[in-house]
């Protein structure tokens, strides 16, 4: 079946970059995103990814696509404190038609000043 | 920028009795979709909704779970009779199309089942 999976936490220094990653098993995906939920908020849509792309990037954001196997992950250049927060992969298929997204567990990015 | 929106923020409620969330969509946008979070766990999808009907529900969304789109803008999830599990953030979130492309989420209620 579909199923997500993500590391559960990543810590880093302010500056540094972070590599968030996640593998997915529906070979089906046609979009894969991920989102951004700070506490006690809801889920922010970083980016996304369209699964015929290989590489997408959008400012200090870096999404790689590896569809043979599986593997997505997201690249955040000069980590700042603000940016810590729970990320999640999520993948959306194309049975059905309906947009229905399946998410991961989620990795908490601790960014230490 | 557009966003989407849900009331309330926060909902207790007694086991047994019904609730209502509410959603405001984006508003050119055409599918609908109610997430639900339990503490810890992943993003669950409930139910999507397209051109008035459901067009899918997982197997959570039982018939205890019902959705609405009373007028042009309000898009409702109720829960019948809640049960203790019911506990969860709800997440309403609405798309364009094609579906799945984009994706918008609203911040959530936050529902506790006494």
């Amino acid at each position: 079946g579909e199923d997500v999976e993500q590391s559960l936490f990543l810590s880093v220094r302010e500056g540094d970059s972070s590599v968030i990653n996640c593998t997915y098993t529906d070979s089906s995906s046609t979009y894969l995103y991920w989102y951004k939920q700070e506490p006690g908020a809801g889920l922010q849509l970083l980016t996304y990814i369209f699964s015929n792309m290989d590489m997408k990037q959008d400012q200090r954001l870096t999404v790689l696509l590896n569809k043979k196997d599986k593997h997505l992950s997201l690249r955040i250049a000069d980590t700042q404190t603000g940016d810590s927060a729970i990320y999640f992969c999520a993948e959306s298929t194309d049975s059905g038609n309906t947009g229905k997204l399946i998410f991961g567990q989620g990795t908490t990015l601790q960014v230490k000043p | 920028e557009p966003e989407v929106t849900q009331t309330p923020s926060h909902q207790v409620t007694q086991m047994g009795q019904e609730v209502i969330l509410r959603c405001v969509p984006i508003s050119n946008h055409l599918y609908f979709y109610w997430y639900r979070q339990i503490l810890g766990q992943k993003v669950e999808f409930l139910v999507s909704f397209y051109n008035n009907e459901i067009s899918e529900k997982s197997e959570i969304f039982d018939d205890q779970f019902s959705v609405e789109r009373p007028d042009g803008s309000n898009f409702t999830l109720k829960i019948r009779s809640t049960k203790l599990e019911d506990s969860a953030m709800y997440f309403c979130a609405s798309g364009t199309s094609p579906p799945g492309e984009t994706q918008y989420f609203g911040p959530g209620t936050r529902l506790l089942v006494l």
